[in-house]
């Protein structure tokens, strides 16, 4: 495997299911991104994690729930969600989340659909 | 507040002819300025970059850009598209320090006519 891959592709859940989106980055990078991307919005920030630390949650409800066991991998868990949470969600990893210039690169995402 | 616009929901060019996809930002430092290219059930992948230095930057896939600080655009250009180039296009902006994040653009969707 090389890159960034995400598992499932495609996800459909009902609000009261528990699910969870998992991302590995295979580059040797130290920072991991998740966002959502939503049809015709700018790609919204969801989670930071540098060096397994998380540095920034952009007021995300609580009913997602990010993980970072190393700087590889990184789950994003879901309890209880909404049907407006229904989007792709893309994993991203750079070399690092501080200062300028980081180029991120991203998984193919997971394409969730809450009943 | 920084931001990202760009103005063109979709775009249709015939095979062949050129293209001009833009992008203005709003920041008050010099920004670092990507665009991407997300193909149909893609992740998105990098086509440029500009950091600083000669204001037009070369990318991949025969795609150019331009940086103007006295419009605030890095419009993206290709001579001749191709029917592969069907995609959607984000044009992104580096912020921050040592929080650094990017800030996204809507996205410009391109339809290639045969």
């Amino acid at each position: 495997e090389t890159g960034v891959t995400q598992t499932p592709r495609h996800l459909v859940m009902g609000m009261t299911n528990k699910k969870s989106l998992k991302c590995e980055q295979h580059l040797g990078h130290n920072a991991m991104y998740w966002y959502k991307q939503s049809a015709k919005k700018p790609l919204e920030l969801m989670f930071v994690y540098n060096f397994k630390e998380q540095t920034e949650n952009n007021s995300v409800p609580s009913r997602f729930s990010p993980e970072c066991p190393n700087s590889s991998h990184l789950f994003l868990h879901l309890h209880t969600l909404q049907p407006e949470d229904s989007a792709l969600y893309l994993c991203a990893s750079s070399q690092s989340s501080q200062g300028p210039g980081g180029e991120q690169y991203f998984g193919p995402g997971t394409r969730l659909t809450v009943t | 507040a920084q931001s990202v616009t760009q103005p063109d929901i979709h775009i249709t060019v015939s095979e062949g002819a050129s293209l001009e996809l833009r992008c203005n930002y709003s920041y008050g430092a010099t920004p670092y300025l990507f665009w991407y290219v997300q193909s149909p059930g893609q992740g998105l992948q990098l086509l440029l970059k500009y950091f600083s230095g000669d204001t037009l930057v070369q990318g991949i896939k025969g795609f150019e850009a331009e940086f103007k600080r006295s419009q605030s655009s890095f419009n993206l250009r290709k001579p001749s598209v191709h029917w592969s180039d069907a995609a959607e296009y984000f044009c992104a902006v580096g912020v921050g320090g040592s929080n650094y994040q990017l800030i996204w653009g809507a996205g410009t969707k391109l339809i290639i006519k045969p």
